[in-house]
């Protein structure tokens, strides 16, 4: 099994709908980034989260990083087309690692208008 | 401020080939890392470059390797390609290892014959 898994794989939610998507990790986490990327091209940052209880936001999304430090979601709300992607969460799982990133596989986000 | 370029943006090559791909880090940036991502899946951590040496690798063969110029900028090549080499490689670069988070380029999409 991945050390890093996302849920679902894949969502189609009706626009203006509010959504989850999670990452769970066998490991600590030591900082926990989320992603969008566009089929085929490159990720877009969306947010780190460092501190277990951390929380950020903007614009429409959220992301939390579990009090244990195993667990971040994702939840956007009100989707919007726009907002359709792939969601990929990437994580530090060793301490003192800033050199490596592990991904989870992603989830897969369409919105219908 | 600059972001993160990589070139070239498509490549074809065939079985048995080298290649070389390039990646100019973003500004202020002193740490580069590289990504390979297979069809539907999460990227997969290659290596990581720090001051021109190498500080990271992945589950990734010899006949992958890297250099970093004085400048940050980085290069990926890989030796007698394969089939299951086509994927899209991402750059990605960073301050102090990725403590302040990663900036990704577009990546480059390699597809070996």
């Amino acid at each position: 099994s991945q050390e890093l898994e996302q849920s679902p794989q894949s969502l189609i939610v009706q626009e203006g709908k509010n959504l989850t998507i999670n990452c769970t990790s066998s490991k600590t986490l030591y900082g926990l980034y989320w992603y969008k990327q566009k089929y085929g091209e490159g990720l877009i940052f969306l947010m780190m989260l460092q501190k277990g209880g951390e929380e950020k936001s903007h614009e429409k999304i959220t992301a939390k990083l579990d009090e244990k430090k195993q667990q971040s979601s994702l939840h956007i709300t009100a989707s919007q087309p726009s907002h359709a992607g792939i969601y990929l969460c990437g994580a530090v799982l060793l301490y003192n690692a800033g050199n490596m990133l592990t991904f989870g596989g992603g989830t897969r986000l369409m919105v219908k208008p | 401020e600059t972001g993160v370029t990589q070139s070239p943006t498509h490549l074809i090559k065939t079985r048995g080939q080298q290649v070389t791909l390039r990646c100019s880090s973003q500004s202020g940036h002193n740490t580069v890392s590289w990504y390979q991502q297979a069809l539907g899946q999460g990227p997969q951590f290659i290596f990581q470059y720090y001051r021109e040496e190498e500080n990271g690798r992945g589950n990734f063969p010899p006949r992958f390797s890297g250099l970093q110029f004085p400048n940050y900028s980085s290069e990926l090549n890989v030796n007698a390609l394969e089939l299951d080499d086509s994927a899209l490689y991402l750059c990605a670069s960073s301050w102090t290892g990725g403590l302040y988070g990663y900036t990704f380029g577009s990546g480059t999409r390699l597809t070996v014959v």
